[in-house]
C-alpha cells in the first residue's frame, strides 16, 4: 500500500472550469507538499502545509489533518495550468518524502 | 539569484558503465536530497546530505551513491548501470536538513541502453 494515494489520476478540463485534485495520506506528517511538474521534468514546489489553507493567486491548498487529506484546487483553469501535480507527505520521523503518483492535468482552451 | 543546477540534462550510457551526476544547490542552501522518477514507480527518495554526510537513504541498492562537497555541492554515483536505472534523477536543496523549503533542479534524464 503506498503511504500517499492521489486522485485522480488523470483529468482533463475546460478552460475556466474550477478544478480539484486529492492526496490522502497513512503516515503521520510534518507537512505535506503540492508540486507542479512541467513536461520536461521540471518541478517546482507550489504548497507547504502542515494545517488549514494556503492560496497563491488561482492556487488553493487544503488540508485535514485529522482525516489525513489534503486538496489541490485551480480556479478559473488555463491552458498553462497544465502538468502534473505531485503530493508529496514529509513524515513525522526521518526526512524524506513520500510521494504520490501524480495526476495529469490537461486544460482544453 | 541563480537556482538548483544539475548537470548534465542527458545522459546516453551502456549497460554496466558507470555514471556521475552533479548537483548545485541554492547558494547558502546546505541540504541536498536526491530523487529518482520512472514511469511505473513514480517520484522516489534515495538519499540526503547535509554538512557532507548522508542524513538518510531510501530503499536502493548499494549501486547508487552519493556525496556532499564542503561548498554543499553534491554529486550521485551509479555503478553497474542496469536498464531499469533509465530515469529522471531530481535533486533539491533546502536551506537546512529538515527544512521544508526544498527547491528543486531541472534534473537528468539518464537513458541506459
Amino acid at each position: 500500500k503506498n503511504e500517499v494515494e492521489q486522485s485522480p489520476q488523470n483529468l482533463t478540463a475546460q478552460e475556466g472550469e474550477f478544478i480539484t485534485i486529492n492526496c490522502s495520506y497513512s503516515v503521520g506528517i510534518s507537512a505535506l507538499h503540492w508540486l507542479q511538474q512541467h513536461p520536461g521534468g521540471g518541478i517546482v514546489s507550489l504548497f507547504m502545509l502542515s494545517s488549514g489553507k494556503k492560496k497563491h493567486g488561482r492556487l488553493i491548498a487544503t488540508i485535514n489533518i485529522q482525516e489525513k487529506h489534503s486538496s489541490l484546487h485551480i480556479t478559473a483553469s488555463h491552458p498553462r495550468d497544465s502538468a502534473v501535480y505531485i503530493c508529496a507527505a514529509s513524515p513525522n520521523t526521518g526526512n524524506q518524502f513520500y510521494f504520490g503518483t501524480g495526476t495529469s492535468l490537461t486544460v482544453i482552451p | 539569484k541563480a537556482g538548483v543546477t544539475q548537470t548534465p540534462r542527458y545522459l546516453i550510457k551502456t549497460r554496466g558503465q558507470q555514471v556521475t551526476l552533479s548537483c548545485s544547490p541554492i547558494s547558502g542552501h546546505r541540504s541536498v536530497s536526491w530523487y529518482q522518477q520512472t514511469p511505473g514507480q513514480g517520484l522516489q527518495f534515495l538519499f540526503e546530505y547535509f554538512s557532507e554526510t548522508q542524513r538518510n537513504k531510501g530503499n536502493f541498492p548499494g549501486r547508487f551513491s552519493g556525496r556532499q562537497f564542503s561548498n554543499s555541492r553534491s554529486e550521485m554515483n551509479v555503478s553497474t548501470l542496469e536498464l531499469g536505472d533509465s530515469a529522471l534523477y531530481l535533486c533539491a536543496s533546502s536551506p537546512q536538513l529538515g527544512d521544508y523549503g526544498y527547491t528543486f533542479g531541472s534534473g537528468t534524464r539518464l537513458t541506459v541502453v
